[in-house]
């Protein structure tokens, strides 16, 4: 089975902080992703990467940073920490290129606070 | 721009009995439909998935109905469980390759 694994559950952090947050997946996919999910909005694509040092834009990059050193990891990063981005950030990985229809698979998420 | 869009946010059902979970998508262009659960504190589970060359495809205890003539998709769950309790999303593969997710619907099972 494809393993997502976010380092965090739950996240406290403090307006204006750099906030990192973590994913990793065990099945060797090239495409990885993160999303948000709020009540009442879904989930959003803020950001997603085919191949690593690759990225690209999703529908709300603001504010967001990613970084992709290594296949496996895909790392989401909020420069300044503001309250408006206390939300639910999921992971999510799928095989192939991105034009091949694949499932993604997701992690059990991270459910970040900005005080 | 288009997105998927579901008819109800919540279904509550009796254990046993069929669920029927409905999904409307407006994009022609989208070519692959997914079904996922999502159980309360965890991410959303992969159920199945269809593509548009097909109408029907079943899994265990799951059916994915595609309409393509009305742009409809529906995801029948056999013999309801309490383990079934959860939140439904469907999703389009559009013609941006990317994912679009419908809001989601909450199936409640009644013991």
């Amino acid at each position: 089975d494809v393993k997502v694994t976010q380092s965090s559950r739950y996240l406290v952090k403090r307006t204006g902080e750099k906030v990192f947050l973590e994913c990793v997946q065990d099945m060797d996919h090239e495409n990885m992703f993160w999303y948000r999910q709020d009540p009442g909005l879904g989930l959003r694509l803020i950001y997603f990467s085919y191949d690593v040092k690759m990225k690209e834009k999703g529908d709300i990059p603001e504010g967001y940073s990613v970084s992709r050193e290594k296949k496996e990891r895909f790392s989401l990063i909020l420069e300044s920490a503001s309250t408006n981005q206390t939300s639910m950030y999921l992971c999510a990985s799928s095989p192939g290129q991105v034009r091949v229809n694949q499932p993604q698979h997701f992690g059990d998420g991270t459910r970040l606070s900005i005080l | 721009g288009e997105s998927v869009g579901l008819h109800l946010p919540t279904l509550s059902v009796q254990e046993g009995d069929n669920s029927i979970i409905n999904c409307a998508y407006s994009n022609s262009a989208s070519d692959y439909f997914i079904w996922y659960k999502q159980e309360s504190g965890k991410g959303p589970q992969f159920i199945i998935d269809i593509r548009s060359n097909m109408d029907k495809r079943q899994g265990q205890r799951v059916t994915v109905l595609l309409n393509k003539t009305v742009k409809h998709l529906s995801l029948q769950i056999a013999a309801t469980q309490p383990g079934d309790s959860a939140v439904y999303f469907c999703a389009e593969n559009n013609a941006g390759n990317m994912l679009t997710f419908g809001g989601g619907t909450r199936l409640m099972v009644k013991p």
